[in-house]
């Protein structure tokens, strides 16, 4: 157990829709990242945030959105959903920001878009 | 840019063998930081190691080691003594440090299925 709680495990939705995925990050950890993983993409960075600010962004999509609250735990928005948004979505955290630092990843979310 | 390259998308063993798994990786940073990474079929990511490009001492957990080699750019992993609850998939990762600190996440391999059989 890494200790990042992700929920829900799993989510089944329609093409156009809307859906929040949510992120606690481990104890202490105040950087959180969202990665995407599909069969055609792999494992893609998205974004990241550090003490409630965004600071790294990846390949995430215009359609979709993330934030991280005062008490830490982030949530990732994705809307007007298509079939090529189904994948398994990550998060994860670390203590900091730097490049050095050891990257904890939660179970991940299943999305499916039908 | 990054790139991290596992050459190997599938390697298929029969327990006890010992097996490694190989890691290229790209970056023009001087600074940088080498991950492993195991998926097992349940789907979560489980982190294994790190290791920065200042030390070059190869490391060893248990049956596990790795062996860095900045010559060649390659962080390679191999485990010894295989067995079937190793089978899963491997990543190799790698982290750079841009301008001011900070990185933008990690940049993933294609990733390593090792099936083990029994």
């Amino acid at each position: 157990d890494s200790g990042v709680t992700q929920t829900p495990k799993h989510l089944i939705t329609a093409t156009g829709q809307r859906v929040t995925l949510r992120c606690s990050p481990r104890s202490g950890d105040l950087s959180v990242y969202w990665y995407q993983q599909s069969l055609d993409q792999g494992l893609q960075f998205l974004i990241q945030y550090y003490n409630g600010e965004e600071r790294a962004k990846g390949n995430i999509l215009e359609r979709f959105s993330a934030q991280q609250f005062p008490d830490l735990h982030s949530e990732l928005n994705l809307s007007s959903l298509e079939l090529g948004d189904s994948a398994l979505y990550f998060c994860a955290s670390s203590v900091a920001w730097g490049s050095g630092n050891t990257i904890y990843f939660g179970e991940g979310s299943w999305l499916t878009v039908v | 840019a990054q790139k991290v390259t596992q050459a190997q998308t599938e390697i298929s063993v029969v327990e006890k063998e010992d097996v490694t798994l190989d890691c290229v990786y790209e970056t023009r940073d001087t600074t940088y930081y080498l991950f492993w990474y195991k998926q097992p079929p349940s789907g979560e990511l489980v982190f294994l190691i790190r290791r920065n490009s200042f030390d070059e001492q190869n490391e060893i957990s248990g049956r596990y080691s790795w062996n860095f080699q900045k010559s060649t750019s390659s962080f390679n992993f191999t485990i010894t003594a295989s067995q079937v609850v190793d089978s899963a998939v491997y990543f190799c990762a790698l982290s750079a440090s841009r301008r001011g600190g900070g990185a933008d996440g990690l940049t993933f391999g294609k990733g390593t299925h090792l099936i083990i059989q029994p």
